[in-house]
């Protein structure tokens, strides 16, 4: 099984900050890398696939990279919505797997 | 519009069974891949569960294979989530969720808002 690793746990920024957050994975999964955001009893929403691809609907402010095992989801400008638990999950091999979450929170 | 939507989540006692449902509407439903996926209390996202849009294929974590069966009528627009033999660590908010794309193992693009499942006695 594929273990993703994300990092840090908590980032706290404030709004109009840059925020950088990590995933790495314990073996390569190109770039079937997938970027989630999910807010206090909400469902979880699509944001970046294959690595770099950003899901319809998702404002520029959200940058995915990476391929192989290092992976970054970049938000340029935290706006107040943003402020939320985002996980990452590879797809490359079965089990699918998501990463432990990093909460952005508001400093 | 793409919609999802649960049912079927409970109290029930350790080995137990229950029986979930998503109802699809707004994509043509066997075209796409099929997931559940599901949060426990104070936990990340776990993926559970997948099946191809014909049905003919299907997925499991380990956590679950054996117990739990995936399954969808096209027909209906539904996908099921079979769980059987339920434990204390099933207790978890399941979301019944559709691939962006035709791949079984597609990102998952829409969710539905979820159903709460408790094993307790």
């Amino acid at each position: 099984e594929i273990v993703l690793t994300q990092s840090p746990a908590t980032l706290s920024l404030s709004p109009g900050e840059r925020a950088t957050l990590s995933c790495r994975a314990s073996q390569s999964v190109r770039t079937y890398l997938t970027w989630y955001q999910q807010k206090p009893g909400q469902a979880p929403r699509l944001l970046t696939y294959d690595a770099s691809n950003r899901a319809t609907g998702i404002p520029s402010r959200f940058s995915g990279s990476g391929s192989g095992t290092d992976f970054t989801l970049t938000i340029s400008s935290l706006e107040p919505e943003d402020f939320a638990v985002y996980f990452c999950q590879q797809r490359i091999n079965w089990p699918l797997t998501f990463g432990g979450g990093t909460k952005v929170e508001i400093k | 519009e793409v919609q999802l939507l649960e049912s079927g989540g409970g109290l029930v006692q350790p080995g137990g069974s229950l029986r979930l449902s998503c109802a699809a509407s707004g994509f043509t439903f066997s075209s796409y891949a099929m997931s559940w996926v599901r949060l426990a209390p104070g936990k990340g996202l776990e993926w559970v569960s997948s099946v191809s849009g014909s049905g003919g294929d299907t997925y499991y974590a380990d956590s679950v294979r054996g117990r739990f069966t995936i399954s969808r009528d096209n027909s209906k627009n539904t996908l099921w989530l079979q769980m059987n033999s339920l434990r204390a660590e099933d207790t978890a908010v399941y979301y019944c969720a559709k691939g962006r794309a035709a791949y079984s193992s597609s990102e998952l693009d829409f969710w539905g808002q979820g159903t709460l499942v408790t094993v307790s006695s």
